[in-house]
């Protein structure tokens, strides 16, 4: 059973950048699958805000690509989202998953993230 | 690329079906066989509970199906029960240039 768990600040000042960390367990990282960050608006549906391999490679939602970087750390076994220019659009609770046969079968449960000054 | 589009609302009584639709366009939900569907309960994480168009997780009960016609996919729940009552979201791959994935506006199943 993967269990994946968000950590990161719930607070981030508009302009600023959004840093979190999702950390893989058991099991490595580098098991075959790629690794999500999803986010969740209050009162609005999901998105897609892109994925990462083992081998650091990266795709990511075209709209929030300019903003956005994903990085692994192999040896932590965990990955991060980095997303830069936050606004208050950007508030929302944030999910990083596994993905598994082009669908997310594993989920951490979500940190609240709040772009506030 | 533009949210797939599901009803806001659904509502059966329990041991009825109902079904939720998930329309998208040929760039995806019609291009690939890559629809899946997530329950989520209020305060949770989503749930995968069908994954390439009408397979199931191990664990998922067969009250969940799946299906795809054209650019529409659609999510039945048979014999309804109390705790189906949750939100529910589709999800496509979108390929293309770029990979993607697109999800659903949500559908809130109420067990009457």
């Amino acid at each position: 059973q993967v269990q994946l768990q968000e950590s990161g600040p719930g607070l981030v000042k508009p302009s600023g950048t959004l840093s979190l960390t999702c950390a893989v367990s058991p099991g490595s990282i580098s098991n075959g699958h790629w690794w999500t960050w999803i986010r969740q608006s209050p009162g609005k549906g999901l998105e897609w805000i892109g994925e990462i391999f083992h081998s650091g490679s990266t795709n990511y939602n075209p709209s929030l690509k300019s903003r956005v970087t994903i990085l692994v750390d192999k040896s932590e076994n965990q990955f991060s989202l980095k997303m830069t220019s936050m606004t208050a659009a950007d508030t929302a609770v944030y999910y990083c998953a596994r993905n598994w046969n082009w669908g997310f079968d594993y989920w951490g449960q979500g940190t609240l993230v709040i772009v506030s000054s | 690329q533009s949210a797939l589009t599901q009803p806001p609302s659904a509502s059966g009584s329990p041991g009825q079906s109902v079904t939720i639709s998930c329309t998208g366009t040929s760039s995806d939900v019609g291009a690939y066989n890559y629809v899946s569907w997530y329950q989520q309960h209020p305060g949770k994480a989503p749930k995968l509970i069908i994954y390439k168009v009408n397979e199931r997780p191990s664990g998922v009960p067969d009250r969940f199906s799946g299906s795809k016609s054209g650019n529409t996919a659609s999510l039945t729940v048979s014999g309804l029960q109390a705790e189906d009552e949750a939100d529910y979201y589709c999800s496509s791959f979108v390929g293309g240039n770029n990979v993607d994935y697109v999800f659903g506006t949500g559908t809130k199943v109420t067990v009457l």
